[in-house]
């Protein structure tokens, strides 16, 4: 069964720094295009980042979090990784961690989505 | 960037009831465009994909239309189960993009 686990959420200050973990089961984690979508509370979807297949190269990022945030997997490990740095107030939000439907470049529709591990950043 | 525009916010309907969910593009996303559920306290799931393409497992009373920049999510017959929250998202392009949510409630 293709199962996703997230871990690493924590309460952390305004400009601090947190990793948040993703670990695949199931699947080979790098043959898929992985992507991070959070949810801060009470709110929608908000796409964060992707990083291409191991085939690719390629990193995405949503504006709010370029520069701060880094996408990136270890594929001996099959996991995930959300290196953020310098958190707002506004990061504060439930991450999911998601991989494409299929193994495909363009599929860009998530299934399944992991259970999410929650980021406060407070003072 | 693809803004994503769902409407209603909410909606109330009895079981048994059609619902109709609609999500507009602010440009040609083709078909480019899914749809998930996300039920309270939960982590969201794929619907539909390809706009009108089910995903395996969710029920037939689910079903999706649309292409170039306006789609819908339609739900035959309402059951107490699909009390949720939904959500568009455009695929075609990066930033991806989702739309604000439609939370279906049970009269």
């Amino acid at each position: 069964e293709v199962q996703l686990f997230e871990s690493g959420g924590d309460l952390v200050q305004p400009g601090g720094s947190v990793r948040l973990s993703c670990e695949a089961y199931g699947f080979t984690l790098n043959n898929f295009a992985m992507t991070w979508v959070r949810q801060a509370p009470g709110k929608g979807l908000e796409w964060v980042a992707t990083i291409d297949s191991s085939g690719g190269s390629g990193t995405h990022y949503a504006d709010s979090v370029k520069g701060r945030f880094t996408i990136s997997r270890d594929g001996s490990k099959n996991m995930l990784y959300l290196y953020m740095n310098s958190l707002r107030v506004d990061d504060t939000a439930v991450y999911y961690c998601v991989r494409p439907r299929i193994s495909n470049p363009h599929t860009r529709c998530f299934a399944p989505w992991g259970q999410g591990t929650l980021v406060i950043v407070s003072s | 960037d693809i803004q994503m525009t769902q409407s209603p916010s909410s909606v109330s309907a009895s079981v048994g009831d059609r619902v109709t969910i609609t999500c507009r593009a602010s440009q040609d996303i083709s078909s480019s465009l899914a749809w998930y559920q996300q039920r309270p306290g939960k982590a969201p799931h794929l619907l539909m994909y390809s706009a009108s393409s089910l995903q395996g497992g969710v029920p037939s009373r689910f079903s999706g239309s649309g292409s170039g920049t306006d789609f819908t999510l339609t739900i035959t017959s309402l059951q107490p189960e699909d009390l949720a929250t939904y959500y568009c998202q455009q695929t075609s392009s990066f930033p991806l993009t989702f739309g604000g949510g439609t939370k279906v409630e049970i009269k």
